[in-house]
């Protein structure tokens, strides 16, 4: 059971636009920042957003995200084929003194 | 280039232990905070620990509190996980990461090692 919510799965087809949900409490997104993973299968995961909203360098503007309260999102506009992954969110947790993840979101391009 | 690799899993009976390690290159290791993350195959992600970049900071999960030890030597440009009283549920693939400060995102991460805990 992990801390933070995501859906398991989200599906959109090539050029539209989705949007991946991720919710906490106010000891995790609340009080803290969100960043996204992205994760292809047998690979590690890499750093898709940063900081709720912030894009590290080579991550493309099709990619973004917002936080509002105990709740995030990433989404993902002018869907590609290579974006079929899984994506997780993840934020600091002031209770725990660690980091939370979510139990991830695997993407399908249909 | 900027990497990270990690070496010491295999596969270990219950009960038993295991040491990770993880080599840094192309940064300034003593510059970041290390982390272990661990993954079950087909499952998410779970943090197991952190140390801070001198190494005088550490935490640790609730579900290996006790068990695990992180450490490091910021001259090797290393980082240790000493693994004890090994269960089942520990088996997952650990991976290292690397982040600036304990909150910041993980911008580094290793390819992971393996480590099957079974009879």
């Amino acid at each position: 059971q992990s801390v933070l919510t995501q859906p398991p799965s989200a599906s959109g087809t090539p050029g539209q636009r989705v949007t991946i949900s991720c919710s906490g409490s106010s000891s995790n997104i609340g009080s803290n920042t969100v960043n996204w993973y992205q994760q292809f299968p047998e690979t590690a995961p890499k750093l898709l957003i940063d900081s709720n909203n912030q894009r590290p360098s080579g991550v493309p503007d099709r990619f973004s995200g917002s936080k509002s309260g105990t709740s995030a999102s990433l989404a993902i506009s002018g869907l590609q084929s290579e974006d079929e992954a899984d994506y997780y969110c993840a934020a600091w947790d002031d209770s725990l003194n660690g980091w939370v993840f979510g139990g991830g979101t695997k993407l399908t391009v249909l | 280039q900027v990497q990270l690799v990690e070496s010491g899993g295999g596969l270990v009976k219950p009960g038993g232990s295991l040491r990770l390690s993880c080599v840094a290159s192309g940064f300034i290791f003593s510059d970041y905070y290390m982390n272990w993350i661990r993954q079950v195959p087909g499952k998410g992600l779970e943090w197991v620990s952190y140390i801070s970049s001198s190494g005088s900071f550490t935490n640790y999960a609730d579900s290996v509190k006790g068990r695990f030890t992180i450490s490091r030597d910021n001259a090797k440009n290393s980082l240790y996980l000493a693994m004890n009283s090994l269960r089942a549920e520990d088996t997952a693939v650990y991976y290292c990461a690397a982040n600036r400060v304990t909150h910041d995102a993980f911008d580094i991460w290793g390819l992971g090692t393996m480590v099957t805990v079974s009879s």
